[in-house]
């Protein structure tokens, strides 16, 4: 079965540092990934995806994340936070062999990015 | 270019009583996919419309159904609500044919049953 885990409920970062956010899938074959960000009272937003090519993708607002087959990973990275980048962060998975290309989520991490 | 668009914002409904949301996707898009967001949780698929039909379903009972018409907008009926379908509704729409493309997603009802 597609899974996606998203280990810490929470990830807190100084303004100006590097932050993280990590997700690793299970899925039977090459998957698609996606990050999506939600913001309180509001819709999921697109930051990136990966479907083939460079293991390194770069995405909207300065994210970048990195697909790693061997350790079965997509973890989110930004090399500077801003405070505005606090919100709730979503891993995705869609297995590309499934017609209706629907999206498996993880339970999310909260970013909290002080001043 | 309007984003997908859901309505109500919000809905306050009984124990026991139906409920429909409706979503308009984006512009272009003919696939539309809904999800149940419960507090605290990430989004579970509900099912998805492509072409007036369900495509797939996720694992929601027969309570949850829906409808896609001929402009690709889309509601989710809720029948003999509980306290458990409490949650953020998100409606999502994608490309045609969109294996390589992503989800775009709507602002969400939120539906609070009491």
């Amino acid at each position: 079965a597609q899974s996606v885990a998203q280990p810490e409920d929470q990830v807190n970062v100084a303004e100006g540092n590097p932050l993280t956010v990590k997700c690793t899938y299970s899925v039977s074959g090459n998957p698609y990934l996606f990050w999506y960000v939600q913001y309180p009272n509001r819709g999921l937003q697109f930051l990136l995806k990966y479907i083939t090519g460079d293991n390194l993708v770069k995405g909207s607002y300065g994210f970048e994340a990195e697909f790693n087959k061997s350790q079965t990973s997509f973890h989110l990275k930004k090399p500077s936070a801003l405070v505005s980048d606090s919100a709730l962060y979503f891993c995705a998975v869609r297995d590309p062999m499934d017609s209706s290309y629907k999206l498996i989520f993880g339970s999310g991490t909260r970013l909290l990015v002080r001043p | 270019d309007a984003g997908v668009t859901q309505s109500p914002t919000h809905l306050i409904k009984t124990r026991g009583q139906q409920v429909t949301l409706r979503c308009s996707p984006k512009s272009g898009h003919d696939t539309v996919s809904w999800y149940q967001q419960a507090l605290g949780q990430g989004p579970q698929f509900i099912f998805q419309y492509y072409e007036e039909e369900e495509r797939q379903r996720g694992n929601f009972p027969d309570r949850f159904s829906g409808h896609q018409f001929p402009n690709y907008s889309s509601e989710l009926n809720v029948n003999a609500l509980l306290l458990g379908d409490s949650a953020l509704y998100l409606c999502a729409s994608s490309f045609p044919s969109g294996s390589l493309y992503e989800q775009y997603f709507g602002p969400g009802t939120r539906l609070t049953v009491t």
